[in-house]
Formats: structure tokens, C-alpha cells, sequence
């Protein structure tokens, strides 16, 4: 079944240790988004990728980075987590950015920060 | 500023029929979903409208007024797995998502 992939579905790290969260979709979808999603509230979007092309949301901070090497696969990278970093992270696809084309998430990556 | 509000909270009885509200203040319209979103899982998608009225799915339907800025979703035959958060997001004119903060519905027995 086509899909997308999240790698590992729990992560735990220390605080201001480095940590990259990983993503696959065997979709062939052209856009891929990294959400934050805290408890009881609203997914936030941190960047998106429409094929190669970045775009970063204004109030990302600066300690959250992505990579997409390739159409496939999308990586998050957070630098220096702080505690305030924990959350879910969701990688979601779609095929295109406008109209009726739905969001595909994957299952997650719960980050806890010790 | 853009927004996106839906009640916080729902509780309703299996097997009955629950109506849930979002209403939208956005730049731009380019259509409405909503997702279903287990605890600790990823948001599903359920639907997408971008023209007014009912979109019927099973035993979910979803209705929209763009005049009014408003959707619902309608849950029929209420199942105890129906117990999730329903988001409602928005595509502005710059076709971002903007997201509800979600619907917790409980179902009781």
C-alpha cells in the first residue's frame, strides 16, 4: 500500500542534544509537510517542500531545519531541543497544493525531551 | 488575522447523531476539510467541500456556506470508535491550511 512512513514513532532526547526525525512516502506526491502538533491543539506548520522548492513558515524558529534529498524521503532536523520541543511531529503529503487534494499524514513521531 | 473556531468538547450516546460546528474567518477560500484524529494518531482525512451544501460519505456528511463562513460535519449511527478529535481546516488564497484546534467527541454507551 502506498503510504507515508515516519521513523521512529517515539523519540526520546536530551535537552540541546540533536535529533533528526525521518519521513518516507511511496506516494510520488509532489509536496511534503512537517507539522508540530502539541496536545489538544491545532497541527503547526513548520515548512513545506513543493518538490525541491523550500518554504520555510515565518514563525519556524531558526533551531528547526528539513532536508528532502530526494522526492521520497524528508527529514527534520532540530538542533538544540529545548522542552518546549516536545510535541508530535507529522509528516503529511499531498499531490499538489491547490484544490480538493487531501493531506496524507503518517503515524507520528512523539518527541519527549529528558 | 485568519481563525478558525469549533466547539472544544462534544459528548454524545451511540447510535445517535451528532452535528459538529466550525466556523471560518480566512484570507481567501479554496475549500474545507475535516479529519479525523485518534489520541496519539494522525489526523485521516473524512471529506473536502469547496461548494455550498451536503457532501454525503456513509454515515458522514458535510455541509457547507461559504456566505456565512460556516461548515458542519454530521455523524449518523454513532460508533464507540467514532470517540476522536474532527479538525476542520480551511485553504486560504495562498492554498496554506489553516487548522482548527479540533472537536474532542465522547462517545458514551
Amino acid at each position: 500500500d502506498a503510504m507515508v512512513i515516519q521513523n521512529p514513532r517515539y523519540q526520546v532526547t536530551q535537552f540541546g542534544k540533536p535529533v533528526t526525525l525521518s519521513c518516507s512516502q511511496t506516494l510520488n506526491h509532489n509536496v511534503m509537510y512537517w507539522y508540530q502538533q502539541k496536545s489538544s491543539q491545532a497541527p503547526k506548520l513548520l515548512f513545506h517542500y513543493y518538490d525541491k522548492d523550500f518554504n520555510n513558515e515565518a514563525d519556524t524558529p531558526d533551531n528547526f531545519q528539513s532536508r528532502r534529498p530526494n522526492t521520497s524521503f524528508c527529514f527534520l532536523d532540530i538542533r538544540s531541543p529545548g522542552l518546549g520541543d516536545a510535541a508530535m511531529y507529522l509528516c503529511a503529503t499531498s499531490r499538489e497544493v491547490e484544490g480538493n487534494q487531501p493531506q496524507h499524514f503518517g503515524d507520528g513521531t512523539r518527541l519527549s525531551i529528558l | 488575522g485568519q481563525n478558525i473556531d469549533q466547539p472544544t468538547e462534544m459528548t454524545a450516546t451511540e447510535g445517535a447523531i451528532v452535528q459538529i460546528n466550525c466556523t471560518y474567518q480566512t484570507s481567501g477560500f479554496n475549500g474545507l476539510f475535516w479529519y479525523q484524529q485518534h489520541a496519539g494518531e494522525a489526523p485521516t482525512f473524512l471529506s473536502y467541500n469547496v461548494l455550498d451544501g451536503l457532501e454525503e460519505k456513509g454515515r458522514f456528511s458535510s455541509f457547507l456556506s461559504r456566505s456565512k463562513g460556516y461548515s458542519y460535519l454530521l455523524l449518523k449511527e454513532l460508533q464507540m470508535k467514532d470517540s476522536a478529535s474532527y479538525l476542520c481546516a480551511v485553504l486560504d488564497s495562498n492554498y496554506q491550511l489553516i487548522w482548527g484546534a479540533g472537536t474532542k467527541l465522547i462517545i458514551k454507551p
